[in-house]
């Protein structure tokens, strides 16, 4: 099957400083990509949907100043979380669906980012 | 908005049979999948099902009833390795996915 990866697999960072994260697509050109986010015993969260080359797509309730999406190719997408504060530790998830008709999303192995 | 609805736990005996149902009520339907989620790691692909009925994959099957609303995954033969938390999704009008809270299934011996 298709490979995602992430970078860096887990991160700690002080709060009120920015973090980034990388999605990448290995094997395949990705059109779209979406970022969810993970709290502890709960399911997956959509943060947003981003297409290569266009402004992302935010779910009600996020942040889009605050959790910046850049899909500037088909194989990369990045979600920067700017002023990170503790309540923004998560599990960060990036998935990616391609351009051959696949129906399924492929997902990343995810980021663990602490905010202390 | 997006409603999709699972038990949250369940228990099971190795070698038994499971079945995990999910409701969902979406603005948009372009198919329902399932994941499987083993803690820390991100989910895995197990089933995608987008026209009635049931779809067979080894110990695996998914059904699906749209008028309903509903689905479930069927597990057989339940091996240990099979404790995981499984996530039903709805594909929505515009290719993304909304998930399900997931059910977090325990097998015993």
């Amino acid at each position: 099957g298709a490979v995602v990866s992430q970078h860096p697999s887990w991160v700690i960072c002080k709060s009120g400083t920015s973090v980034k994260i990388e999605c990448r697509s290995l094997d395949f050109q990705a059109t779209t990509m979406f970022w969810y986010r993970q709290f502890p015993k709960q399911s997956l969260m959509l943060m947003a949907t981003s297409n290569e080359g266009s402004k992302a797509t935010y779910e009600q309730g996020v942040e889009k100043d605050k959790f910046l999406i850049n899909h500037a190719s088909l194989t990369l997408s990045t979600l920067t979380v700017t002023s990170a504060h503790p309540e923004d530790s998560s599990f960060y998830i990036c998935s990616a669906s391609g351009t051959s008709g696949v129906l399924e999303q492929y997902f990343g192995p995810g980021t663990r980012l602490t905010v202390t | 908005g997006q409603n999709i609805d699972q038990p949250t736990e369940m228990t099971a005996t190795e070698g038994a049979i499971v079945q995990i149902n999910c409701t969902y009520q979406t603005s948009g339907f372009n198919g329902l999948f399932w994941y499987q989620q083993h803690a820390g790691e991100a989910p895995t692909f197990l089933s995608y099902n987008v026209l009635d009925g049931l779809e067979e994959k080894g110990r695996f099957s998914s059904f699906l009833s749209r008028s309903k609303g509903y689905s479930y995954l069927l597990l057989k033969e339940l091996q240990m390795k099979d404790s995981a938390s499984y996530l039903c999704a709805v594909k929505g009008g515009a290719n993304n996915l909304f998930f399900g809270t997931g059910t977090r299934l325990t097998v015993i011996p």
